[in-house]
């Protein structure tokens, strides 16, 4: 079974200073990894994912993580905050059951950017 | 365009009312998925469509009911339900290409509370 863990329930950040929201996963192999978004009331917007094809990810609104085996981690980064980045964030883990995929969720990280 | 779109966007309803929540995409995606998420928590899978037909029903009470009329439309019909079903219910969809890399894309959600 694949399982992802977010080890800060809560991040608090000035604004211009750098984001890193960690994750470790575990899998017996090696697996598809997402970051997703979610404001306040909103759904959730892909920010980034992870197929085995480069082990450093850029997404959308300058994010980036960095798949390290021998660490099984992913965790997210930014160079420099925004208040706009105010969010819950999840990692997540994605595994095929044959007809469809379906992801595991960690329980979130909520990111906080004062000024 | 990666648009998943769900109406309403919110919904007031009585334990005895019948509603239904509708979802709509037109990337051509093969999956549809219906979520059920609390406050502060992650996302709980409720259901999975694959080519139109139910994949996956995580043991959802019977008072919800899934139908997908067509490759681009998903509904969710809802009887008698409890005030403890006041959630964000989300939609999904991916390509279904197979494999762990399957994207999914949210729509924004439909707030329901019952009363």
């Amino acid at each position: 079974a694949q399982s992802v863990t977010q080890l800060d329930s809560h991040v608090s950040v000035s604004e211009g200073t750098p984001v890193l929201l960690r994750c470790n996963y575990s899998s017996s192999y090696s697996p598809s990894l997402f970051w997703y978004v979610q404001h306040p009331n909103k759904g959730l917007q892909l920010l980034l994912k992870y197929t085995s094809a480069a082990t450093l990810v850029k997404g959308i609104n300058g994010f980036e993580a960095e798949f390290k085996k021998s660490e099984t981690s992913f965790h997210l980064t930014k160079p420099s905050a925004h208040m706009s980045d105010a969010a819950e964030y999840f990692c997540v883990v994605s595994a095929n059951t044959g007809t469809a995929s379906k992801l595991t969720f960690g329980t979130g990280t909520r990111l906080q950017v004062t000024l | 365009d990666t648009e998943v779109t769900q109406t309403p966007k919110h919904l007031v309803m009585g334990m005895t009312n019948k509603k239904s929540l509708k979802c709509e995409q037109h990337m051509g995606h093969r999956a549809m998925y219906w979520y059920k998420q609390k406050a502060k928590k992650p996302p709980e899978l409720m259901f999975v469509y694959s080519y139109e037909k139910l994949s996956i029903n995580e043991s959802v009470p019977s008072r919800f009911s899934p139908e997908c009329p067509n490759s681009s439309l998903l509904n969710l019909h809802l009887h008698a339900l409890q005030p403890e079903d006041s959630a964000l219910y989300l939609c999904a969809s991916s390509p279904n290409w197979g494999g762990d890399t399957d994207t999914q894309y949210f729509g924004p959600g439909t707030r329901l509370t019952v009363l």
